[in-house]
C-alpha cells in the first residue's frame, strides 16, 4: 500500500475564502488524484495530477474553482476557491500502487479533509 | 444509467453469517474491479481487487465476477459486527486508469 498524509485533517471556514489542502506520500508516485466525497455520497473525482503538467480535471469542475499543484513526485495541494456552504465536504488524495508484483496499480487513499464552509 | 450501481442498504445480517454485496457495471470494456471498505469518519480502504472472471478468495473475502453479465459481488463469510462498514465497488472505466465509483452498500452485521 501507501502511506499517505494530508493536512489538515478538518477545518471550518468562512464562505468567500480559500483553503489548500495538501497531500504528501512516502515515496514517488507518478499520478495523483483529488476526490470529493459529500455527506453521504460516493467519492467523486475532481481531477488528475501529473508531475510537470498540468491537472485534468472531470465534467463539472474547473481549474478555477480547484486550482491543484503538483510541485514533485511525493506531493501535492489542492486549493478550494472562494468557498460557499456547498463545498462542505470530505476532499480526498490518492496514489496509484500495484498492490501486488506485476499486478494493475490500483489506488490507495489519504485520511480525507473534513470541511464545513459555514 | 449510472456507470457503477450498487444497493445503498442498509443490509443487515446476523454474525456469522454471509453478507453477499452486489454491484453491476455499464462500460462492457471494463478489466478491473475493486473493493473498498469505508468505515464511517473514514476513508476508503481496498479490500479487494479481482480482473479474471470467476472467484477469488482472500480470507473471509470471496469477489465474484462475471463479465458477460457486468456484474461483480463480494461475499463476506463469518461476518463480524467489525465488517459493518460501507462497502463501495469501484471500476476502472474509459480503457484508462480512472476509477469509477458505485454509491457504496452499508453493511450492518448485528449481535
Amino acid at each position: 500500500s501507501a502511506v499517505i498524509s494530508q493536512k489538515p485533517s478538518r477545518d471550518i471556514c468562512q464562505r468567500g475564502t480559500s483553503l489548500t489542502i495538501q497531500c504528501q506520500v512516502d515515496s514517488q508516485v507518478t499520478m495523483m488524484f483529488w476526490y470529493r466525497q459529500q455527506p453521504g455520497q460516493s467519492l467523486t473525482l475532481i481531477a488528475t495530477a501529473n508531475q510537470g503538467s498540468e491537472a485534468t480535471y472531470e465534467s463539472g469542475f474547473v481549474i478555477d474553482k480547484f486550482p491543484i499543484s503538483r510541485p514533485n513526485l511525493t506531493f501535492s495541494t489542492l486549493t478550494v476557491s472562494n468557498m460557499s456552504p456547498e463545498d462542505s465536504s470530505i476532499y480526498l488524495c490518492s496514489v496509484e500502487r500495484a498492490p501486488l508484483r506485476g499486478s494493475q496499480e490500483t489506488q490507495y487513499f489519504g485520511p480525507g479533509t473534513r470541511l464545513l464552509v459555514l | 444509467q449510472k456507470e457503477v450501481e450498487q444497493n445503498s442498504g442498509p443490509l443487515s445480517v446476523p454474525e456469522g453469517a454471509i453478507a453477499s454485496l452486489n454491484c453491476t457495471y455499464s462500460d462492457r470494456g471494463s478489466q478491473s474491479f475493486f473493493w473498498y471498505r469505508q468505515y464511517s469518519g473514514k476513508s476508503p480502504e481496498l479490500i479487494m481487487f479481482i480482473y479474471s472472471n470467476g472467484d477469488k478468495e482472500d480470507g473471509r473475502f470471496t469477489a465474484q465476477l462475471n463479465k458477460a453479465s457486468q456484474y461483480v459481488s463480494l461475499l463476506i463469510r463469518d461476518s463480524q459486527p467489525s465488517d459493518s462498514a460501507t462497502y463501495l465497488c469501484a471500476v476502472i472505466t474509459g480503457g484508462g486508469n480512472k476509477l469509477t465509483f458505485g454509491t457504496g452498500t452499508q453493511l450492518k452485521v448485528e449481535l
